[in-house]
């Protein structure tokens, strides 16, 4: 394992289908983030595991989303009834708690588009 | 409200130039900044950070300068190559890992 993953790279979904993404951190971090980037603009925080426990959701996180990491290991995006104002890259990020500079690595992200 | 920011959106350099790229932010009790590096189609890529007790961290080739009296964030990049074309974020860690972006400057060296 030599760095966050995330499947699948590309989603094209009709809108109003609903659609999961997979994210597999690094091994041994027990933090896990998810983050929303569209065209020209920087990644937008949306919410973040230490181990299974969700400890921070952003207003971004609508009723429609939903993300989990039953295991504290990989962990999934759900987003429901999807919108085309839905349509950007989502990026999981890693960090290990208890590194004093939690240097966050990112996967390569999951591009959405909502037709 | 409290936002880091960019002040240039573009930036055009010749290959072996030297290229700043600057960030403003306007939290005052941030005390860690990171740059981020981002081509297209793949994820940020760190590149390096400075805590706010420093006001300057060299790495390979690239050197951040912290100016915490104008809230300022610097990333210069020495004799910059075409590999080094992508979209340069700054971003701020207010909790552990929680970034905040700003809006990313697009770096493009010519050969």
């Amino acid at each position: 394992d030599t760095g966050v993953s995330q499947d699948p790279r590309h989603k094209i979904t009709k809108r109003g289908q609903n659609v999961t993404f997979r994210c597999d951190p690094i091994s041994e971090h027990n933090r896990l983030y998810w983050y929303r980037q569209t065209l020209g603009q920087g990644p937008e925080f949306l919410t973040y595991f230490q181990n299974e426990a969700q400890l921070e959701k952003s207003r971004l996180l609508s009723d429609r989303f939903s993300a989990e990491r039953p295991k504290g290991s990989f962990s999934t995006l759900e987003i429901q009834r999807t919108e085309q104002g839905d349509s950007a890259m989502y990026l999981c990020a890693s960090s290990l708690r208890g590194k004093a500079d939690a240097e966050a690595f990112f996967g390569q992200g999951t591009r959405l588009t909502v037709v | 409200g409290e936002s880091v920011g960019l002040h240039l959106p573009t930036l055009s350099v010749q290959e072996g130039d030297n290229s700043i790229i600057n960030c403003a932010y306007s939290n005052s009790a941030s005390d860690y900044f990171i740059w981020y590096k981002q081509e297209s189609g793949k994820g940020p890529q760190f590149i390096i950070d400075i805590r706010s007790n420093m006001d300057k961290r060299q790495g390979q080739r690239v050197t951040v300068l912290l100016n915490k009296t104008v809230k300022h964030l610097s990333l210069q990049i020495a004799a910059t190559q075409p590999g080094d074309s992508a979209v340069y974020f700054c971003a701020e860690n207010l909790v552990l890992g929680k970034l905040t972006f700003g809006q990313g400057t697009i770096l493009t060296v010519h050969p």
